[in-house]
């Protein structure tokens, strides 16, 4: 079974501060890789995705992830927030084969001050 | 439609109720997911659709809980005698893909409060 853990529960930073979160995930195969963004009061978003290639990504709105396999992580980076990024972040794993269904972290809530 | 769309968007029930979601996903998205989101908690899988067939239900906690999508478009969640426990946001997401790997497209989610 797929399991997410996602360690920072709640993050303060100021405005133009840079912010790491971290994904670990525990699968014996290959998987695809997601972080979607919740902003209040809205629905669940996807910020970017890694299926291959690049262990780099880039998404929206100036984040980006890093995919380390030996590692089994995938962090999210943003070199500046903004008090825009405040919401909560959940990390996401499914497998290229077999059950197609995301598996989710218990997300991050990130709140900016300005 | 724009996006994917929940009703009701708040519920309120009785212990021992029964209660029905429904989720009108992305018109001609193929797949179809439930979550069951408690509080403070990252969302669950239940089941999911592919066009009307329900490929994995897995996820769904008891046999209270039943999800339909005859049509291979709008799909119910139902929960039948409803207990505390049940308390939860339940999200449904919609994807292009056949194979469930695009991006899941959320709805805003149907809040139940079972009292």
């Amino acid at each position: 079974a797929q399991s997410v853990s996602q360690h920072n529960h709640h993050v303060i930073l100021s405005e133009a501060a840079s912010l790491e979160l971290g994904c670990n995930y525990s699968y014996g195969g290959t998987v695809n890789l997601f972080w979607y963004v919740q902003y209040p009061g809205q629905h669940l978003q996807l910020l970017l995705k890694y299926f291959s290639g690049d262990p780099l990504v880039k998404g929206i709105k100036g984040f980006e992830a890093e995919f380390i396999k030996s590692k089994f992580s995938f962090n999210l980076r943003k070199p500046s927030v903004q008090w825009s990024d405040t919401a909560e972040y959940f990390c996401a794993v499914n497998a290229r084969t077999g059950r197609r269904a995301l598996t989710f972290g218990s997300g991050t809530r990130l709140q900016v001050q300005p | 439609g724009a996006g994917v769309s929940q009703s009701p968007r708040y519920k309120v029930a009785k212990r021992g109720q029964d209660v029905a979601l429904r989720c009108d996903p992305i018109s001609g998205h193929v797949s179809l997911f439930w979550y069951q989101q408690a509080l403070g908690q990252g969302p669950e899988f239940l089941t999911y659709f592919q066009n009307e067939a329900q490929l994995d239900k897995s996820g769904l906690p008891s046999d209270r809980f039943f999800a339909e999508r005859p049509e291979g478009s709008v799909s119910t969640l139902k929960i039948q005698r409803t207990q505390q426990e049940d308390s939860a946001v339940y999200l449904c997401a919609s994807s292009l893909s056949r194979e469930g790997t695009g991006e899941l497209f959320f709805g805003e989610g149907s809040r139940l409060t079972v009292l």
